[in-house]
């Protein structure tokens, strides 16, 4: 059973459409998370829920909304893609606290052309 | 602010040496530390964590992790490495504030292994 779930694994499309990456976990967790990679690898995080409450809302352009319809999954919508939007995507879970640190999901790669 | 610094972006070592990965941190409270691995194509996982307590932190596949507060440095190591542990590995600091947390991570530390 996978604890962090992310589909789909390999997303191309063009510029302007607009997409939606999902995230579930199974592992009871009350605080869910997207982080954004980089082609340097750089790691940053862009939100966060806590019990499908948004907690933590960095600096991203408004086209990324997150959708949280339990505190099992925290969907990731880009509106209006465009080519700086490629990354890996990664969603994350943890207990409220997080010091046990994030349980990750293998992420979502997009590539945007 | 608080920051994770990794000073080595690309480490190569021969199987069966040992391994040291640098990490040090900004922060102003007592930190939550942890390591990361990357193997290519897959998601972040966790090899161990430091909240208090000695000092000196085992994890899994080998590895441990020594926080030294007067260094603000939390390094890596492995006594012999293996092939299998070409990765990225990030460091990364637990910042909390009541139900907040979120973790800050260092750019990463690439290692490749010669056979």
């Amino acid at each position: 059973d996978t604890a962090v779930s992310q589909t789909p694994k390999y997303l191309v499309t063009q510029m302007g459409n607009d997409k939606s990456i999902k995230c579930e976990q199974n592992l009871g967790h009350d605080t869910m998370y997207w982080y954004k990679q980089d082609s340097k690898k750089f790691l940053k995080i862009m939100f966060s829920y806590n019990n499908k409450e948004l907690i933590i809302n960095e600096t991203v352009p408004n086209r990324f909304s997150p959708k949280s319809p339990d505190k099992a999954h925290l969907n990731l919508h880009i509106n209006s893609l465009e080519l700086g939007d490629s990354a890996v995507y990664f969603c994350a879970s943890s207990q409220e606290t997080a010091v046990g640190g994030y349980t990750f999901g293998s992420g979502t790669r997009l590539t945007v052309v | 602010a608080q920051s994770v610094t990794q000073p080595d972006i690309h480490i190569t070592v021969s199987e069966g040496a040992s391994l040291e990965l640098r990490c040090n941190y900004s922060y102003g409270a007592t930190p939550y530390l942890f390591w990361y691995v990357q193997s290519p194509g897959q998601g972040l996982q966790l090899l161990l964590k430091y909240f208090s307590g000695d000092t000196l932190v085992q994890g899994i596949k080998g590895f441990e992790a020594e926080f030294k507060r007067s260094q603000s440095s939390f390094n890596l190591r492995k006594p012999s490495v293996h092939w299998s542990d070409a990765a990225e590995y990030f460091c990364a600091v637990g910042i909390y504030g009541g139900s907040q947390g979120n973790l800050i991570f260092g750019k990463g530390t690439k290692l490749s292994v010669k056979p």
